[in-house]
């Protein structure tokens, strides 16, 4: 079954306007989750770490105002496109590690249509 | 160079052939490696763990070189429905992790 679930898996919104995207950990408490964004042909690339109770880390390049990151309990991290554009338009997918051989499991996926 | 690097592909490989993936990393503090394969429009998933002394399920095997700082998989006898794109993935630790472009691979009947 899966171990980390994400919602919604498709949502297209209007220019201007926010999304919010869930990442649940199903099966273990997770004090770090990941956020990635994968846009077509290309490698999945990591915008930010969510820490359970403190702020994200985001990566380079990331704007940490424009994709905000909540990760509020063990096992729920949200990621909020605000005045969402159509370069935002992108798969964007969440991932928890767990066990000592750190397998990273990713949950379904959510492709974001801005238009 | 990019941390990852895996063969450009695409592969387009008839069923029941032998087809080998590569794939090189340069963080040599790197600890776990990874096969995922993920599907059009879906997320990866794992396919196999990556180990020194080699890894083996089914079709696929997994070997990896930590002197050269190389990994591969090879997939036996094709099927269709390993039609895929397959990412090498290293890490250090979970805070860590690194993703090739991946491979992709077409089974073609």
């Amino acid at each position: 079954g899966a171990v980390v679930s994400q919602h919604p898996s498709w949502v297209i919104c209007k220019s201007g306007t926010s999304v919010k995207i869930e990442c649940r950990s199903l099966d273990f408490q997770a004090t770090t989750m990941f956020w990635y964004r994968q846009f077509p042909k290309q490698s999945l690339m990591l915008m930010a770490t969510s820490n359970e109770g403190s702020k994200a880390t985001y990566e380079q390049g990331v704007e940490k105002d424009k994709f905000l990151i909540n990760h509020a309990s063990l096992t729920l991290s949200t990621l909020t496109v605000t005045s969402a554009h159509p370069e935002d338009s992108s798969f964007y997918i969440c991932s928890v590690g767990q066990g000592s051989g750190n397998t990273i499991y990713f949950g379904e996926g959510s492709w974001l249509t801005v238009v | 160079r990019k941390e990852v690097e895996q063969d450009p592909g695409p592969f387009n490989v008839p069923e029941g052939a032998t087809v080998a993936f590569n794939c090189t990393y340069s963080n040599s503090a790197s600890q776990s490696f990874f096969w995922y394969r993920q599907d059009c429009r879906k997320e990866p998933k794992l396919l196999m763990s990556v180990y020194s002394s080699g890894n083996e399920d089914g079709r696929f095997t997994a070997q990896l070189n930590r002197a050269s700082q190389y990994i591969s998989l090879l997939i036996r006898d094709s099927k269709l429905s390993d039609s895929a794109t397959y990412l090498c993935v290293v890490t250090e630790g979970y805070q860590k992790v690194t993703f090739g472009t991946g491979t992709k691979l077409q089974v073609i009947p």
